[in-house]
């Protein structure tokens, strides 16, 4: 069965330092998103991403964030300058017309030191 | 703002109780609701998703219903088991406006099911 992949499942950085996030949404669904987990909170959307542009965005997806499908099978978030406040789980989703069902990827866990 | 409260935090049950989890949302305008599956550190398995036309869905011993004009689904999960211990979330999708998918969440319910 298709699934949402993620990489790396975990990473560490510093603060003031950029990461990029990967993902690869499965292959047939257009409509693409990101959100995060701050431990022990809700899941809160990020942004949605469609037809090679972003269509929403929420008020926690700043300056310091952004998205990309380079290549027409990757979808990456990056940060730009992370801070310690970052820390999250980060999960990107994919949703198809079929159905309009949402199916998530297994996150990539922040760390921000 | 779209605002989704799940009812209790945290259930605990012996193995083989029928139980219900409830969700709640402020506003009734929504396309679709969906319920997921956390287990700890882990990403959401999808369970259900019941659309805005529907009054419930059923899958295996879970079935979730969706009573739209009061804003309320509940997830019904049928002789629980200790593998059905994890986070239960319910999310919406709002009807309208310029984004396509976009999920609001509730903060969960915890569910342990001892032997």
């Amino acid at each position: 069965e298709p699934e949402v992949t993620q990489t790396p499942s975990h990473q560490v950085t510093q603060m003031g330092q950029e990461v990029i996030l990967r993902c690869v949404p499965i292959s047939n669904h257009l409509y693409f998103y990101w959100y995060r987990q701050i431990l022990g909170q809700k899941v809160e959307f990020l942004v949605s991403f469609y037809n090679n542009e972003i269509s929403e965005k929420s008020e926690i997806f700043d300056d310091q964030f952004s998205v990309e499908r380079p290549d027409g099978s990757n979808f990456t978030l990056k940060i730009r300058s992370t801070k310690l406040e970052d820390s999250a789980m980060y999960f990107c989703a994919s949703l198809t017309e079929r159905s309009y069902e949402q199916y998530f990827g297994p996150g990539t866990r922040l760390t921000v030191t | 703002k779209q605002e989704v409260t799940q009812i209790p935090a945290a259930l605990s049950v012996p193995e083989g109780e029928n139980l219900v989890l409830n969700c709640s949302f402020t506003d009734s305008a929504i396309y679709n609701l969906q319920w997921f599956r956390q287990d700890p550190g882990k990403g959401l398995t999808s369970l259900l998703l019941i659309q805005s036309s529907q009054r419930e869905q059923t899958s295996g011993r879970l079935n979730a219903s969706l009573d739209k004009s009061s804003g309320r689904s509940t997830l019904y999960i049928a002789a629980s088991q200790p593998g059905d211990s994890a986070t239960y979330l319910c999310a919406v999708i709002n009807a309208g406006g310029t984004s396509y998918g976009k999920l609001t969440f509730g903060q969960g319910t915890i569910l342990t099911v001892h032997p």
